[in-house]
């Protein structure tokens, strides 16, 4: 497989849940990042991870737990979600995090928390 | 003022018609501009960096205002397959890594 591919597509889960997405990208970047993207809402940058260290942490809730084991791989775990966190959850590769470097992204995690 | 502003939209234009939108910035020392293209239910796809001198790509061409602290993007000979949210993304210096703002998106819809 090529690009950013992303796991499950869709998730439903209730709210005393745990449960993770995964993302995985196939591009040779060293830069990852998680985002969200709400109804009628820009998208919201919550992690990036540059050579598997976090560099940003966007006053994301502690109830979203991000983990990067090598530079190919990011999950986000998820626990005790409320049901405002149901959006589409995107993940993103570039070649850095320099500004100049274009995002690929993946096809995305809709998560919906009953 | 948001850092990154469009206007949502819709624009509802016949095949054909030419269209623009513009994006605004407030941070001065961004650096980096991009627009992306959303279709429904679907991940962002890059469509074409904005370069300061200003960049064309077929039908598509890019503008970059720092004066006024805008970017536009303008799209001639309008395809039904333009039918889109299109993202404007500032990138501005940060502490660890480039600050990324994306903008709410501006919807078009081409109609035949």
């Amino acid at each position: 497989e090529t690009g950013v591919t992303q796991t499950p597509r869709h998730l439903v889960m209730g709210m005393t849940n745990k449960k993770s997405l995964k993302c995985e990208q196939h591009l040779g970047h060293n830069a990852m990042y998680w985002y969200k993207q709400s109804a009628k809402k820009p998208l919201e940058l919550m992690f990036v991870y540059s050579l598997e260290e976090r560099v940003e942490n966007n006053s994301v809730p502690s109830r979203f737990s991000p983990e990067c084991p090598n530079s190919s791989h990011l999950f986000l775990h998820l626990h005790t979600l409320q049901p405002e966190d149901s959006a589409l959850y995107l993940c993103a590769s570039s070649q850095s995090t320099l500004a100049g470097d274009e995002q690929f992204f993946g096809p995305g995690t809709r998560l919906t928390v009953l | 003022r948001k850092e990154v502003e469009q206007d949502p939209g819709p624009f509802n234009v016949p095949e054909g018609a030419t269209v623009a939108f513009n994006c605004t910035y407030s941070n001065s020392a961004s650096q980096s501009f991009f627009w992306y293209r959303q279709d429904c239910r679907k991940e962002p796809k890059l469509l074409m960096s904005v370069y300061s001198s200003g960049n064309e790509d077929g039908r598509f061409t890019a503008q970059l205002n720092r004066a006024s602290q805008y970017i536009s993007l303008l799209i001639r000979d309008s395809k039904l397959s333009d039918s889109a949210t299109y993202l404007c993304v500032v990138k501005s210096p940060g502490s660890s890594a480039s600050k990324i703002i994306f903008g709410s998106g501006t919807r078009l819809s081409i109609r035949p």
